[in-house]
């Protein structure tokens, strides 16, 4: 089945640097991924589509200042947490649409913890 | 507000015992699909369900749509400690894709 990859599956960074996550479409191709945010033991909240060509469309209350996404290719889309903060600390999902079912299933990444010191 | 509300938030039963989870909403979704989560990895994929109505089987899960498609159940026989994680029910509305609320369940052996 289609797979979706993240990198890295696990960030430390200090206070006021930059942290970029990697999505990655394995075989097939996402004109399409969606950034979440995870908090323990709850729902994923949807914080941006990422779309390939053009610019991401954010949620409301999401800051697209601070988090920068990138759709670079049809099989790469980064979302670069800038000026981390502790409140930041979360842990970072990403999704693509199955192509065989449209938008009625997604293929999720593993995931990615990110810690601010 | 979410547009999808699942109950219970948490549940923990011992081992063989059996449970519902619900996913309920005011809306209407194209289709719906419920997901399992373990800690620290992504969500994985149980099932899809699209016609009203609709009742499908894995193994010891029971997943039934609603007639008017606006809400689910996930019954679970027998349940293993196995079977512990987040489960999250997910619509298609619009082409728009809506997690619910999340259900955390752990199974005591």
């Amino acid at each position: 089945g289609a797979v979706v990859s993240q990198h890295p599956s696990r960030v430390i960074c200090k206070s006021g640097t930059s942290v970029k996550i990697e999505c990655r479409s394995l075989d097939f191709q996402a004109t399409t991924m969606f950034w979440y945010r995870q908090f323990p033991k709850q729902s994923l909240m949807l914080m941006a589509t990422s779309n390939e060509g053009s610019k991401a469309t954010y949620e409301q209350g999401v800051e697209k200042d601070k988090f920068l996404i990138n759709h670079a290719s049809l099989t790469l889309s980064t979302l670069t947490v800038t000026s981390a903060h502790p409140e930041d600390s979360s842990f970072y999902i990403c999704s693509a649409p199955n192509p065989g079912q449209g938008y009625h299933e997604q293929f999720f990444g593993p995931g990615t913890r990110l810690t601010v010191l | 507000t979410q547009l999808l509300e699942q109950s219970p938030q948490f549940l923990s039963i011992q081992e063989g015992e059996n449970l519902t989870v619900y996913c309920n909403s005011s809306s209407v979704f194209s289709s719906l699909q419920w997901y399992r989560q373990e800690p620290g990895e992504g969500p994985v994929l149980l099932v899809t369900v699209v016609t009203g109505g609709e009742v499908k089987k894995l193994k010891r899960l029971t997943f039934q749509f609603g007639d008017a498609r606006k809400d689910s159940s996930l019954h679970i026989t027998a349940a293993q400690p196995g079977d512990t994680g987040l489960y999250l029910c997910a619509g298609v509305r619009d082409n728009q894709f809506y997690f619910g609320t999340g259900t955390s369940l752990t199974v005591i052996p």
